[in-house]
């Protein structure tokens, strides 16, 4: 299916765990992007990479790291899981200098760390 | 540096009445401007999209006009439906051409009661 998928949608886990949520597109977008959405804060950047081997940090990237080995996935790992990370995990894409068109959006990953 | 800023939420309204989320915006240059809509339980989807000064975005029902004079693109529809109800983002892209992340609003949520 064409389109920006993420998977789990859900996960539960307990801090000091790590976890891995994935994000894979099939559109060749170049820029692809992972945000945390909580209740007061809205949408906020987490890490956002330009290419394959090409990341860089957002707003709040600690405790986090990502890696794009090729185009179409991004995944986002919690190194050690705090109760703090509990979100709403969004992956997004974007054509290359298409700033103008906006970001496609995943469905999201509801994760909870106890 | 670039920002949005939109009214706080949640706007309760009854179907069929008016609906306004006011969004402006600080940039410099001359920013792409967007809605986005995220639905109970989904990712966020691009709405509508205005890419200069005048230019009036549309689609399903919703209208939103970029005025620069007033930094503003506000968000109205003429007759909300039940199924209207969400969360409402503003963003804006700071250049036209060239990749630009997008900065988001903090989201409004929209509560339509039949």
């Amino acid at each position: 299916d064409a389109g920006i998928t993420q998977s789990p949608r859900y996960k539960i886990t307990e801090t000091g765990r790590q976890v891995t949520l994935m994000c894979h597109q099939t559109w060749s977008h170049s820029y692809m992007f992972w945000y945390r959405q909580d209740l007061g804060h809205g949408l906020r950047l987490i890490y956002y990479s330009a290419a394959a081997d090409i990341t860089d940090k957002g707003e709040v990237p600690d405790g986090y790291v990502v890696s794009r080995s090729k185009t179409e996935n991004f995944p986002l790992t919690l190194e050690s899981a705090t109760r703090s990370q509990t979100s709403v995990y969004f992956c997004a894409s974007s054509e290359l200098g298409q700033g103008s068109h906006g970001y496609t959006f995943g469905s999201g990953t509801r994760l909870t760390v106890v | 540096g670039n920002s949005v800023t939109q009214m706080e939420g949640p706007v309760t309204l009854s179907e069929e009445a008016f609906l306004t989320i006011n969004c402006t915006y600080t940039a410099t240059g001359y920013p792409s401007l967007f809605w986005y809509v995220q639905y109970p339980g989904e990712g966020l989807q691009l709405l509508l999209k205005a890419t200069k000064a005048d230019d009036k975005g549309s689609n399903k029902g919703f209208e939103a006009t970029y005025r620069k004079e007033t930094t503003s693109f506000h968000l109205e529809k003429g007759s909300v439906q039940v199924s209207d109800s969400a969360v409402y983002f503003c963003a804006l892209s700071p250049m036209n051409t060239g990749f630009q992340k997008l900065v988001f609003g903090t989201g409004t949520r929209l509560l339509v009661s039949p």
